[in-house]
């Protein structure tokens, strides 16, 4: 059972919006701003895509943006594009002994 | 260009040990904690382990604790992860990653498969 809860899975038609959640407790999620989002195509590594509750790295879309309210932040992935059919994990600091959990994971699907 | 190049992975058996590298350049490894992330076939991410950019301190999943210890040789751009008393359920693809501050990663290796099997 991972610390994160998110749905295993998610999906949407090309051009629409899809909004993935991750929730935690007020030890990790919900205490600090260091939550990250990472994208996993198959056979390869995760992406860095959301750090920082909802900043972007360099060459990342603007397509993707985060948030975060109480013990649960989410992933807002608008303009659905083939190309962003994919695993997602969120991550969050959880204190200095856990450090970072991470979420089950969410599997988008586009339509 | 930041590269991250695991090795060591393979096959061992319960009980056994095994040590991972990770071959860093493109960056001021001396810069950057590190951290080593598992993923087991088919499952999602696991946080295994980090080492801040002086090799002072360390952290570990409680799963590892005290199986696994990780260090680093800021002389050779190079993270390790010994692994002992290897269990059925430490079969995973280990990751290296950078840590990009704010507890996030921000470059990733291409993993390395650990599997543990008689």
């Amino acid at each position: 059972q991972s610390a994160l809860t998110q749905p295993p899975s998610a999906s949407g038609s090309p051009g629409q919006s899809v909004t993935i959640s991750c929730t935690g407790t007020s030890s990790d999620v919900g205490g600090y701003e260091y939550v990250s989002w990472y994208q996993q195509h198959p056979g390869k590594a995760p992406k860095l895509m959301i750090y920082e509750v909802s900043k972007r790295p360099s060459g990342v879309p603007d397509r993707f943006s985060g948030s975060k309210s109480g013990n649960t932040a989410s992933l807002t992935v608008s303009g659905l594009q083939a190309e962003d059919e994919a695993d997602y994990y969120c991550s969050s600091y959880a204190g200095s002994n856990n450090l970072v959990v991470f979420g089950g994971g969410t599997k988008l699907t586009v339509l | 260009e930041v590269q991250l190049v695991e090795s060591g992975g393979g096959l061992v058996q319960p009980g056994g040990s095994l040590r991972l590298s990770c071959t860093a350049s493109g960056f001021i490894f001396t810069d950057h904690a590190m951290h080593w992330v598992r993923q087991a076939p088919g499952k999602g991410l696991e946080y295994v382990s980090g080492i801040n950019s002086n090799g002072g301190r360390t952290y570990y999943a409680t799963s590892v604790k005290g199986r696994f210890t990780i260090s680093r040789d800021n002389s050779k751009n190079t993270l390790y992860l010994q692994m002992g008393s290897l269990r059925a359920e430490d079969m995973a693809v280990y990751y290296c990653a950078r840590d990009g501050g704010s507890y996030c990663f921000d470059h990733w290796g291409q993993g390395t498969l650990v599997t543990v099997s008689s």
